[in-house]
């Protein structure tokens, strides 16, 4: 089967700017998951949905990011406006489910440079 | 925050078993035990997991201890592709998030 795809791989802009990620997940999957890893560390969850609402958004900056997923099925991650500290990789995994048995399968993740 | 310690780092001779241990002292009755790993610039990709017995599949073996405090992860024939980072997370039966810690970085050495 598929794995999940993000887009883009990379990106690199200046701070104060807009940026979108888009993540597909793995085709059936109910529940979508952001993560943001910065250098060094290790993933960090920003936002969970499962189909089209959303779980868990405790950890999400929301003044300045914002994530939907409007069909149940893809989803876009944005920041506006990037600060500098937003550098990282933002993964995105999916789930057949909620339980905890449930595996997290992982896409590539999105680059992000802020100059 | 993450549940668990591990250590930072490890070397492993190729084609040895490496064993990578993970503290959980903390954990509770519905916690399960996962182990992912993630290769330089991929997403993290699942190894495995477990409650109470230990687990096999294809990839590793997960030894968990009787009072399930700690586990092993066990590579039994370390490869050069098998250098990564391997992060250790407890979640709960019914929760929803993975907490990651930094994880500890295998060198499998030639």
């Amino acid at each position: 089967e598929a794995g999940v795809a993000q887009s883009p791989r990379y990106k690199i802009i200046e701070k104060r700017q807009s940026v979108a990620f888009w993540c597909n997940p793995i085709s059936g999957h109910a529940t979508l998951y952001w993560y943001q890893q910065i250098l060094g560390q290790g993933p960090k969850l920003l936002i969970q949905f499962q189909n089209n609402g959303v779980v868990d958004d405790s950890q999400l900056p929301k003044d300045r990011f914002s994530a939907e997923r409007l069909k149940g099925v893809d989803s876009t991650l944005k920041i506006q406006p990037a600060k500098l500290e937003d550098s990282a990789v933002y993964l995105c995994a999916s789930s057949k489910g909620l339980a905890g048995a449930d595996t997290q399968y992982f896409g590539p993740g999105t680059r992000l440079t802020v100059l | 925050d993450a549940k668990t310690t591990q250590p930072p780092s490890m070397d492993c001779a190729e084609g040895r078993a490496a064993n990578l241990p993970c503290n959980h002292s903390t954990i509770s009755g519905n916690e399960y035990v996962y182990w992912y790993r993630q290769i330089h610039s991929q997403g993290p990709q699942y190894i495995i997991h477990g409650l109470k017995n230990n687990e096999t599949n294809e990839m590793a073996s997960l030894i968990i201890t009787e009072d399930r405090k700690s586990s092993t992860l066990i590579l039994p024939h370390a490869t050069l592709r098998d250098t990564a980072v391997y992060y250790c997370i407890v979640r709960e039966l019914t929760g929803n998030q993975f907490y990651f810690g930094t994880g500890t970085s295998l060198t499998v050495i030639p």
